[in-house]
């Protein structure tokens, strides 16, 4: 079966400690996306790549960081100048946009990251 | 800059009633608009997308419309189950690129 495979499903971070997110998909998708949702409000995007080696800030990219290595894996990097980490990260992958396809984003079951 | 509203954020109902949930967009210049649920502790399930030159789109009990000059876009499920109980998220894409700009959601309970 086709999918997004978010690992782990919960992380705890200690202060000053960088921690990466790891989101791999077998649907053959040129764009990913990193979406960062606090209790009771929707998703905030973080960052996105809408194909290998290249990658863009979204709206809260500051404390944050990506690569897109390969098609299959776009992992996140929360780094020690994110002074509010704790959340539920979900990653999200699409078709690529410029191709002209109206096609709607498929989501991994997300990382809960807590501060010890 | 886009703003996505969801109201209410919560909706209890009994077993069998319709639901209908709202969303409202501020920036008419969108290409479609997906609803998502999403279930505690997961992920989103695409629920139904709309295009931006679509009135409606359906999918068994669920049907969802859209007018774009009003910024609106409304979810009906038909004949509530409690396992419809869940949260409701609509998100927009916007004209430039494939990003999604989500509106807070809608926690919805089904009382059997």
């Amino acid at each position: 079966d086709g999918g997004i495979t978010q690992s782990p499903k919960y992380l705890f971070r200690k202060e000053g400690q960088n921690v990466t997110l790891s989101c791999e998909q077998n649907l053959n998708h040129d764009a990913m996306y990193w979406y960062r949702q606090d209790p009771g409000q929707g998703l905030r995007l973080i960052y996105y790549s809408q194909i290998v080696n290249d990658f863009q800030k979204g709206d809260i990219a500051e404390g944050y960081s990506v690569s897109r290595e390969k098609k299959e894996s776009f992992p996140l990097t929360v780094t020690s100048a994110q002074k509010n980490p704790t959340a539920f990260y979900l990653c999200a992958s699409s078709p690529r946009w410029d191709r002209g396809d109206n096609q709607p984003q498929h989501f991994g079951d997300g990382t809960r990251l807590s501060i010890l | 800059k886009q703003e996505v509203t969801q109201i209410p954020a919560a909706l209890s109902v009994p077993e069998g009633e319709n639901l209908v949930l709202n969303c409202s967009f501020t920036d008419s210049a969108i290409y479609n608009l997906q609803w998502f649920r999403q279930d505690p502790g997961k992920g989103l399930t695409s629920l139904l997308l709309i295009q931006s030159s679509q009135r409606e789109q359906t999918s068994g009990r669920l049907n969802a419309s859209l007018d774009k000059s009003s910024g609106r876009s409304t979810l009906y499920i038909a004949a509530s189950q409690p396992g419809d109980s869940a949260t409701y998220l609509c998100a927009v894409h916007q004209a430039a690129g494939n990003k999604l700009t989500f509106g807070g959601g809608t926690r919805v309970l089904v009382k059997p």
